[in-house]
């Protein structure tokens, strides 16, 4: 069964720090993989994703995610954080499940003014 | 276009009630799904509906029900609420039948809380 693993749950940053939360999945064949972001009593809303082709992928609002294959991990990636980044950030894979999204348990990212 | 709506937005039940969550998409989408959002636990699948007519079990099915009662709506129903479905619902829609590629679009959540 695919399963996705989020190493950090929660992440305290000050603003202007850089910012890596992991993502590891568990399927060998082809798989999508998305990126979510949760602001505070807001819903999901979608990051960035990947399908195929260059396995770095740019989002909205700065962030960024690099596949990388060998790793079996997809790391979300800001250069320079903000107050307003302050979220709950979820991994989620989709590789021979029809439509279904398997996700990872969520990161906590604080970010400190 | 207003996306995925929820109601209710909040719902506070006792042990052994009953009742039917809401989810309407605008999108003309043709999958829908039902999470769970339990902290530390992320979001959990229950139900989805590739499609009009169909329905599947997901990840934690046991205490639920669905209906896919057209194109645009999918409902969610709890026949006898326990303390165990306390959580954050969210409901889900995707363009295409069982694509792997899509992304989904959330509805604002319901918090239910069962005593």
């Amino acid at each position: 069964a695919q399963s996705v693993s989020q190493h950090n749950h929660h992440v305290i940053l000050s603003e202007a720090a850089s910012l890596e939360l992991g993502c590891n999945y568990s399927y060998g064949g082809t798989v999508n993989l998305f990126w979510y972001v949760q602001y505070p009593g807001q819903h999901l809303q979608l990051l960035l994703k990947y399908f195929s082709g260059d396995p770095l992928v740019k989002g909205i609002k700065g962030f960024e995610a690099e596949f990388i294959k060998s790793k079996f991990s997809f790391n979300l990636r800001k250069p320079s954080v903000q107050w307003s980044d302050t979220a709950e950030y979820f991994c989620a894979v989709n590789g021979n499940q029809g439509g279904k999204l398997i996700f990872g348990q969520g990161t906590e990212l604080s970010v400190k003014p | 276009n207003a996306g995925v709506t929820q109601t209710p937005k909040f719902q506070v039940l006792k042990t052994g009630q009953s009742m039917t969550l809401q989810c309407a998409q605008d999108m003309n989408h043709n999958s829908m799904y039902w999470y769970r959002q339990d902290p530390g636990m992320g979001l959990r699948l229950i139900y989805y509906s590739a499609s009009e007519g169909t329905t599947d079990k997901g990840e934690v099915p046991n205490g639920y029900n669905v209906s896919r009662l057209n194109k645009r709506e999918f409902s969610l129903r709890l026949e006898s609420a326990a303390p165990s479905q306390t959580s954050v619902y969210f409901c889900a829609s995707s363009v295409r039948t069982g694509s792997t590629a899509d992304e989904q679009y959330f509805g604002p959540g319901t918090r239910l809380t069962v005593t």
